[in-house]
């Protein structure tokens, strides 16, 4: 069974630029979350989508967004980059409801880069 | 809102060794789930061992065990007989079970050395 995938796996934007970042989850898993892990802040929950419906937010401004698809892949989208937002972009799929697996599977996330 | 803590922003251990990561967090839920993540350099993060709160027995997965005290709100990661890849950062996690929500609470991490 293949693992979580993200897509791209670097990215070098301008500030003001926006971006979108993809993550296709393992297969049959329902729910998708995405973390932004920088040496600062550490790992922080963005959002998390759980049949195509935003479950859960984090503490981000309105510039990120996020949204799932039938297929269970998600997208996240940043808007109006800053030099701040340069950070390890993480996905993480679930089978939910848990039902006895409450694990959590990694992509090996998106770099991005704002210059 | 709960909060996870690693004390040890490093640690190191020689080859075939014992070492213990510590984790504490707090939580005003009865019900929930803990785990320990590695990231290698590559960035994938891998689940290494996980916890149920209701579950009074230590969750063990080959080399690693885990030693959890409720009550002081404690999940120590034990590896033993280290081998050098096992050079990585140790993320303590936590989810609730109550809310439906998958989301993880990470504490801030130790990188943990393997001398040869």
């Amino acid at each position: 069974k293949a693992g979580v995938t993200q897509t791209p796996r670097y990215l070098i934007k301008t500030r003001g630029q926006q971006v979108t970042l993809s993550c296709s989850p393992i297969s049959g898993h329902r729910s998708v979350s995405w973390y932004q892990q920088t040496p600062g802040q550490g790992l922080q929950f963005l959002f998390e989508y759980f049949s195509e419906t935003q479950r859960n937010k984090g503490n981000f401004p309105g510039r990120f967004s996020g949204r799932q698809f039938s297929n269970s892949r998600s997208e996240m989208n940043v808007s109006t980059l800053e030099l701040g937002d340069s950070a390890l972009y993480l996905c993480a799929s679930s089978l939910a409801p848990t039902g006895g697996y409450p694990e959590a599977f990694f992509g090996q996330g998106t770099r991005l880069t704002v210059v | 809102a709960q909060t996870v803590t690693q004390s040890q922003p490093e640690m190191s251990v020689q080859e075939a060794e014992t070492v213990t990561l510590s984790c504490t967090y707090d939580t005003s839920e009865s019900d929930y789930y803990l785990f320990w993540y590695k990231q290698p350099p590559s960035r994938q993060m891998i689940l290494v061992i996980r916890q149920e709160a209701y579950k009074q027995q230590n969750a063990t997965e080959n080399r690693f065990s885990v030693n959890f005290q409720k009550a002081a709100k404690s999940f120590s990661l034990k590896i033993s007989d280290s081998q050098l890849g096992d050079a990585a950062m140790y993320f303590c996690a936590y989810r609730a079970t109550q809310g439906g929500s998958e989301k993880l609470v990470f504490g801030k991490g130790t990188k943990l050395t393997v001398n040869p």
